[in-house]
């Protein structure tokens, strides 16, 4: 039982470039979400899924793109990466049962575009 | 624009010493509020949580304190030990539609051997 997955765990782009990220779960659960984490601003929701085929936006939406034809993947795209994008990247799962609180993360992808 | 707002953002205690760090929140329809524990190059991991109904919640050496009325909440962490340096995130959900986590900026916690 691995838990929560990501793919890469570190990356350079150059402005422009595209890429995406993966993560994986295998624990079954419906929710993913994925956040981005900058100096002194916490965890800032990017886009979030509430079951397979399905996204919605966060906080933080614009210049990302998600996929989650899978239940067990979930996908973030830059399809243009700029300097902003620069952060660390986390994905969480949730399953239906506990609380909302209950998130469970992945070790993260460092990303700087340059 | 739903905001918890979390202090200190970095602290230093020495070993024994209790930890303590405070989050306030405008918005009354939050009702669970967890804390979570982050160490270098890893993800966030739930540490504790509370629901607004209940003032305080204890597992091991971490406390919860919560005062409705005020809007806050904090977390204690007592005889503090050098494994417990990591970053520390309040947080706040909402029962509406779908849940969401709004995350506190995070403290930096330091214990000194």
């Amino acid at each position: 039982n691995a838990g929560v997955t990501q793919t890469p765990k570190f990356r350079v782009l150059k402005t422009g470039q595209s890429m995406t990220l993966l993560c994986a779960q295998d624990m079954n659960h419906e929710y993913m979400y994925w956040y981005r984490q900058d100096p002194g601003m916490g965890l800032r929701l990017i886009h979030y899924s509430v079951g397979e085929g399905t996204t919605a936006k966060g906080e933080v939406p614009d210049g990302y793109n998600v996929s989650r034809l899978k239940k067990q993947n979930f996908l973030l795209g830059l399809e243009s990466a700029a300097p902003s994008q620069t952060s660390v990247y986390f994905c969480a799962s949730r399953g239906t049962s506990g609380g909302p609180y209950e998130q469970y993360f992945g070790p993260g992808t460092r990303l700087t575009v340059t | 624009q739903q905001q918890v707002k979390q202090s200190p953002q970095s602290l230093i205690v020495q070993k024994g010493g209790i930890s303590i760090i405070n989050c306030a929140y405008e918005n009354t329809a939050f009702d669970y509020f967890p804390w979570y524990q982050q160490f270098p190059g890893k993800g966030p991991a739930l540490l504790i949580a509370i629901r607004p109904d209940v003032s305080e919640k204890k597992e091991g050496r971490f406390t919860i304190s919560f005062n409705k009325s005020a809007k806050q909440f904090s977390l204690h962490i007592m005889d503090s030990q050098p494994g417990d340096s990591a970053t520390y995130f309040c947080a706040a959900s909402m029962n509406t539609g779908f849940q969401k986590l709004v995350f506190g900026t995070g403290t930096r916690l330091l214990v000194s051997p």
